[in-house]
């Protein structure tokens, strides 16, 4: 497509489940990211892969996050027992190499 | 890490007026974008511009890279130029790609 997609745009889920976040980057597209808002607050930057690597998983909030990527295409992001401080709006961004990072419209996550 | 300061954190003009919104990061930079978030959540890219002046329509920016700041101004503002403006950069390090650093946001609200 012509942009970066992510699925779903709303996911409710009650706590402890997992769930599993997608995106799709933009074709060509060898970057992509992963970053985290919380409710009237800026981004927090959370994984990157360069190809189907991730160079530095630091940013990953706690060992319940993880990421995949396949080959330079479709990411997703899975948390695992999802506790209430998970609920935020996760964005996805693609970028060819250190270009311009191009964001996706966000899934916006509700843990009950 | 990187510290990205941004101001004023919220500006509040009337339709017509023009606005400078101010950004200070703490280290060399191989990637600055200014950003608009509409009411809807959408991050839009506005300018990437890790230096040097860039025009799009009423809105410019300016980043002088060696004193380590950025400028973007918002000229005959609309009442849909009203949202937050992040700014957010990637340090000079490596070379290649790496998560976005966001500042706080400037709130930006445009009356009728």
């Amino acid at each position: 497509g012509a942009g970066v997609s992510q699925s779903p745009s709303n996911k409710v889920t009650e706590k402890g489940k997992d769930v599993e976040l997608r995106c799709d980057p933009i074709s060509g597209h060898t970057a992509l990211y992963w970053y985290r808002q919380r409710l009237g607050q800026g981004l927090e930057f959370l994984i990157y892969f360069q190809g189907n690597s991730a160079p530095d998983k630091s940013g990953l909030p706690s060992d319940r996050f993880s990421a995949e990527r396949t080959g330079e295409s479709v990411s997703t992001l899975t948390i695992q027992r999802t506790q209430q401080e998970d609920s935020a709006v996760y964005l996805c961004a693609s970028s060819l190499g250190w270009q311009p990072q191009h964001f996706g419209d966000g899934t916006r996550l509700s843990i009950l | 890490g990187i510290q990205v300061e941004q101001s004023p954190p919220d500006l509040i003009l009337q339709e017509g007026a023009n606005s400078t919104l101010r950004c200070n990061f703490s280290d060399s930079v191989n990637n600055l974008q200014w950003f608009h978030q509409n009411p809807w959540g959408q991050l839009i890219n506005l300018f990437y511009i890790p230096s040097g002046t860039k025009q799009n329509g009423r809105l410019s920016a300016t980043t002088v890279a060696t004193e380590r700041y950025s400028l973007l101004y918002i000229s005959s503002s609309q009442t849909t130029d009203s949202g937050v403006y992040f700014c957010a950069v990637v340090r000079r390090a490596g070379g290649g790609a790496d998560g976005l650093t966001f500042g706080k946001g400037t709130h930006l609200i445009i009356q009728p």
